[in-house]
């Protein structure tokens, strides 16, 4: 079966440094791996999503994530944070042929000024 | 297009009393899916369809939890009778046919149950 890990449940960064969140999913399959980004009190917005093609993956906010079939690795970069980039990020995996999303635990982003 | 929408946004109910949560999915989506999320146990699939048919409910914690999908724009979740430990909040998302299988998610209902 499926599974997606989000290493950390809590990362906390200062304001223009770099950041990344670790995923690790697990698949004997082909599979598409997403990040999606949850602000407080809204609900989860795609944030890119790598589906074949190049490793690296470009989301929106300046946000992108390379995956490494290796290391069975899709973790999430961004060069220097903001203080809007506080929120919870999920990773979720999908294997082909129509299964529902797995996603990890969420891993909480909070941005210090 | 308006997105995934979900009514209440908010429901604060008494323990024992009938609750239900409403979805519209985004208008030709096939796929819709009911989450629970609670800082404890974070965002749990707890039922989704297929075309209107319940295709997998094992995530439905009780049965006290019920859903029904009566035509391609409406779903529902109606919990009765309901309990504190219910409290949470439930997001309904939707996705098209076929894969990948991006999900668009509405806003969610923040359940309350005293």
């Amino acid at each position: 079966a499926q599974s997606v890990t989000q290493l950390d449940s809590q990362v906390p960064v200062f304001e223009e440094a770099p950041v990344e969140l670790r995923c690790n999913y697990s698949s004997s399959v082909s599979v598409y791996l997403f990040w999606y980004v949850q602000y407080p009190n809204q609900g989860l917005q795609l944030l890119l999503k790598y589906l074949s093609g190049s490793t690296l993956v470009k989301g929106i906010n300046g946000f992108e994530a390379e995956f490494n079939k290796s290391q069975t690795s899709f973790h999430l970069r961004k060069p220097s944070v903001h203080i809007s980039d506080t929120a919870e990020y999920f990773c979720a995996s999908e294997v082909s042929g129509n299964t529902p999303l797995v996603f990890g635990k969420g891993t909480r982003l909070s941005v210090i000024a | 297009d308006a997105g995934v929408i979900q009514s209440p946004r908010h429901e604060v109910t008494e323990m024992g009393q009938e609750v239900t949560l409403r979805c519209k999915p985004i208008s030709g989506h096939d796929y819709l899916f009911w989450y629970r999320q609670t800082m404890m146990r974070g965002l749990e699939l707890l039922i989704y369809f297929n075309n209107n048919v319940p295709i997998d409910d094992s995530g439905m914690p009780e049965d006290r939890f019920s859903a029904k999908m009566p035509n391609a724009s409406f779903s529902t979740l109606k919990i009765q009778p309901s309990e504190p430990r219910d409290s949470a909040v439930y997001f309904c998302a939707s996705s098209s046919q076929g894969w990948p299988n991006e999900q668009f998610f509405g806003p969610g209902t923040r359940l309350t149950v005293l």
